[in-house]
């Protein structure tokens, strides 16, 4: 069955230090990951995939199998990253999300 | 182009009433998907439309819960009766065929409280 974690509900990191959310899954397949970011007051909407390999508002994620992880990196947090990110995966066609962590930047 | 469009964007009603939610998706989506997010705990799937025939409706909790896709449009989740686990943020999301799941776009929420 198909499981997404993310053990910190909640995470707090000062402006300029580097963030790190974390994210584990467990699936039978080859998953699909993605990171979903929601800022307050607006909607769920996508930050990245994996398999696009991208960075987004300087954010990237590394899948790693071996591990089963795909943590969301920044090298500098900045104020406008405060935000609930949530991790995903893709079973058949629909998502399957974690808990949520919810990010405070203090400035 | 109108994104996901729910509402109420906030419903109370007491236990055993009855709430009906209303998504509206992109114009030409065909994918139609309800999810609950609970205080807490990871937002939950609850079923997808294919048009208006269900694709899965593996996450509906039980049979308190309908939903339904007129004409493929608009979708409704109708609650009847309502009880105090029914309560969270109900989240409708909308896809092009073939998008897969990083074309889904959210609505902005349905916020349930049953008191």
């Amino acid at each position: 069955a198909q499981r997404v974690t993310q053990p910190e509900k909640l995470l707090s990191v000062f402006k300029g230090a580097p963030v790190e959310l974390k994210c584990n899954y467990s699936y039978s397949g080859s998953p699909e990951l993605f990171w979903y970011v929601q800022y307050s007051r607006q909607r769920l909407q996508l930050l990245l995939r994996h398999i696009s390999r991208e960075s987004i508002k300087g954010f990237t994620a590394d899948l790693n199998k071996g591990e089963t992880s795909f943590h969301l990196k920044k090298p500098f947090a900045q104020e406008e990253d405060s935000a609930m990110y949530y991790c995903a995966l893709t079973g058949a066609n629909n998502l399957f999300f974690g808990t949520g962590t919810r990010l405070t930047v203090i400035p | 182009e109108a994104g996901v469009t729910q509402f109420p964007s906030h419903s109370v009603i007491e236990k055993g009433q009855t709430v009906t939610l209303r998504c509206d998706p992109i114009s030409g989506h065909d994918n139609l998907y309800w999810y609950r997010r609970v205080m807490g705990k990871e937002i939950k799937f609850l079923l997808h439309f294919v048009k208006e025939s269900k694709q899965d409706e593996s996450g509906m909790p039980n049979n308190r819960f309908l939903a339904e896709r007129t004409g493929g449009t608009y979708s409704t989740l109708k609650v009847q009766p309502a009880e105090l686990e029914d309560s969270g943020v109900y989240l409708c999301a909308s896809s092009q065929a073939g998008t897969g799941s990083y074309g889904y776009t959210f609505g902005s929420g349905t916020r349930l409280t049953v008191v």
